[in-house]
């Protein structure tokens, strides 16, 4: 079976610093990889994701992440903090079957940024 | 264009009651996906539907658990006999397809109390 590692369960970074959220996965065969991010009292938000092709994804509010298949991981990172990055971040995987895209998540980390 | 909503926002019930929890996803959205989150957990995967049928009810972790999808559109998840474990928040999510490109588009969730 599948599993997602989030590596600390709280980070917190200055504004203005670099922002690296650790994920790693266990997989027998290709993945899909996912981030999320949760807002208090909010549903859960696609932050970006990685199917195929290149392995190094951008996404919104400046985020990106790189599949790296060696070291199966899925770190996301964003170069410069803002005060409104401070969320729930939750890394996910699937693997798709024919039978639908279920989600397997990480027990999420929680991001501070400090003035 | 509207999300996918979910009612009630919370519901506070006494253990042994019968609850139902509603989905409506997004519009067109065949593919529709019940998640539930624990306090510090990552969302776990309970049953997904392709259209009316439940394709995956492998997550359901009993049989008091139960979901109906009956013309491919709004879901219920129905709990019998709830039990102080079953607090948790109920998160539906929708998706146009059900392929591994198709983004799971989440609702906020219904924040399930027993008492």
């Amino acid at each position: 079976a599948q599993s997602v590692t989030q590596l600390g369960s709280h980070v917190s970074v200055s504004e203005g610093a670099l922002v690296l959220l650790r994920c790693n996965y266990s997989s027998s065969v290709p993945p899909y990889l996912f981030w999320y991010v949760q807002y208090p009292n909010q549903g859960l938000q696609l932050l970006l994701k990685y199917t195929t092709g290149a392995t190094l994804v951008k996404g919104i509010n400046g985020f990106e992440a790189e599949f790296k298949k060696s070291e199966t991981s899925f770190h996301l990172t964003k170069p410069s903090a803002h005060m409104s990055d401070a969320a729930e971040y939750f890394c996910a995987v699937s693997f798709f079957t024919g039978g639908g895209n279920k989600l397997t998540f990480g027990t999420g980390t929680q991001l501070k940024v400090e003035l | 264009g509207a999300g996918v909503s979910q009612t009630p926002s919370n519901k506070v019930t006494e253990k042994g009651k019968y609850v139902e929890l509603r989905c409506d996803p997004i519009s067109g959205h065949t593919a529709l996906y019940w998640y539930r989150q624990s306090l510090g957990q990552g969302p776990e995967f309970l049953i997904y539907f392709q259209g009316t049928g439940a394709a995956d009810d492998s997550g359901l972790p009993n049989d008091r658990f139960f979901a109906v999808r009956p013309e491919g559109s709004v879901s219920t998840l129905k709990i019998q006999r709830t039990e102080r474990g079953d607090s948790a928040v109920y998160l539906c999510a929708s998706s146009l397809g059900s392929s591994g490109t198709d983004t799971q588009y989440f609702g906020p969730g219904t924040r399930l109390t027993v008492l």
